[in-house]
């Protein structure tokens, strides 16, 4: 089956340390994106990449780094300079702009 | 930065009744447009894309585009109480989305 795929569901950090969640998709799509989400509030855009090799900062980059090595990977580093990395992380895809994006189930970190 | 704003309810409508959603952009050049649900814990899941002047219906839903007043509009009729999530805006050009509306449909 199609789809993205985000790993783990949940995932638990102690403070300082740094965190990758994964962000597989295997739709053949070109571009991929990384949303933050807080509790009652909407998706702000933290890093997307259009193509490989290639990625641009959304609004709130800060604390955060990515990489795509692969068209089919988009790993995000929580790091120890995000001041409240706590929330909902949610990957979409898709495969030129206009078209629809596709979502992966999300990952809730929690840093202790 | 492109802006894309929502009323953020929450709202609160009785089920059979419409339920009317609000987005506001400020980029005159946005030319799509894209509501998507997400109930609470899950992820975003799109209901309409309207890239056109006017309205665009799919079942209960209609989304109205008035790119002049630069707003987009969800309208849910008779809605059920399996409504109730988060309605997102999202500008497509740039995948930016609004704070979302949160909607409660009480049977």
């Amino acid at each position: 089956d199609g789809g993205i795929t985000q790993s783990p569901k949940y995932l638990f950090r102690k403070e300082g340390q740094n965190v990758t969640l994964s962000c597989e998709q295997n739709l053949n799509h070109d571009a991929m994106y990384w949303y933050r989400q807080d509790p009652g509030q909407g998706l702000r855009l933290i890093y997307y990449s259009q193509i490989v090799n290639d990625f641009q900062k959304g609004d709130i980059a800060e604390g955060y780094s990515v990489s795509r090595e692969k068209k089919e990977s988009f790993p995000l580093t929580v790091t120890s300079a995000q001041k409240n990395p706590t929330a909902f992380y949610l990957c979409a895809s898709r495969r030129t702009e206009n078209t629809e994006a596709f979502f992966g189930q999300g990952t809730r970190l929690t840093v202790v | 930065q492109k802006e894309v704003e929502q009323n953020s309810g929450p709202l609160s409508v009785p089920e059979g009744a419409i339920a009317s959603l609000n987005c506001t952009y400020s980029d005159r050049g946005s030319q799509s447009f894209f509501w998507y649900r997400q109930y609470s814990g899950k992820s975003p899941e799109l209901i309409m894309f309207i890239y056109s002047n006017g309205d665009k219906e799919d079942g209960r839903f209609t989304a109205q585009l008035n790119k002049a007043s630069q707003y987009v509009s969800l309208l849910i009729r008779d809605s059920q109480p399996s409504d109730s999530a988060t309605y997102l805006c999202a500008v497509y050009s740039d995948m930016r989305f609004g704070a979302g509306t949160r909607l409660t449909v009480k049977p």
